[in-house]
């Protein structure tokens, strides 16, 4: 089974402009989480959807979205960029939501924004 | 408020040594991974790991929930180990995954 992807695989963008990034979960997974990975530090959540509903938001701003579409596949956008917004966006599937005892996740290779 | 913390921050070893890498959570936990970042930014996941030991090759990992924490050990080391290792912890008080701030580790030939 192909693992998750996403894409695009690198971006370069400007201040103030809006970025998509997508994320195809697992065969079967239904989860898809969105984490942020600062260069030295580890991920911070961002959001975590499952069955197309939000399920858990982390701590930023409304600049930053997602959805999660039927077919499992999620966006996550972000609107007037900051040059904070640099970083590696990291997706992850996983088959159930958390609390469930099945929410082992698994990670993509994340989309590397580079804001200008 | 909860935290993961990951000890040592900086590990430097030979290649064929081993090592143990610790992870303290202060709250307790639905389910705990390790994970390895490679130089690329790929997180691989290593071991899912509430509780008990696992074993996978040269690598196991014990989690110890009443004492909150975990060990990932790695016996004799390759090159290709090097990397940082994560720990992430899912709370039972509001099923978030907590990030520690990972272990560098550095295996020379």
């Amino acid at each position: 089974d192909a693992g998750v992807t996403q894409s695009p695989t690198h971006l370069i963008k400007t201040r103030g402009q809006q970025v998509t990034l997508r994320c195809s979960p697992i065969s079967g997974h239904k989860s898809v989480s969105w984490y942020q990975q600062v260069l030295g530090q580890g991920p911070q959540f961002i959001f975590q959807y499952y069955e197309k509903e939000e399920r858990g938001r982390g701590n930023f701003p409304d600049r930053f979205s997602a959805r999660q579409f039927p077919n499992y596949s999620s966006e996550l956008n972000v609107n007037a960029l900051l040059l904070g917004d640099s970083a590696l966006y990291l997706c992850a599937s996983s088959r159930r939501p958390p609390g469930t005892g099945d929410y082992e996740q698994y990670f993509g290779p994340g989309t590397r924004l580079t804001v200008t | 408020g909860i935290q993961v913390e990951q000890s040592p921050p900086d590990l430097i070893l030979q290649e064929g040594a081993n090592s143990t890498l610790r992870c303290n959570f202060s709250d307790s936990v639905n389910n705990l991974q390790w994970f390895h970042q490679n130089p690329w930014g790929q997180l691989i996941n290593l071991f899912y790991i509430p509780s008990g030991t696992k074993q996978n090759g040269r690598l196991s990992a014990t989690t110890v929930a009443t004492e909150r924490y975990s060990l990932l050990y790695i016996s004799s080391s390759q090159t290709t180990d090097s990397g940082v290792y994560f720990c992430a912890a899912e709370m039972n008080s509001n099923y978030q995954l907590i990030w520690g701030a990972g272990t560098k580790l550095i295996i020379k030939p």
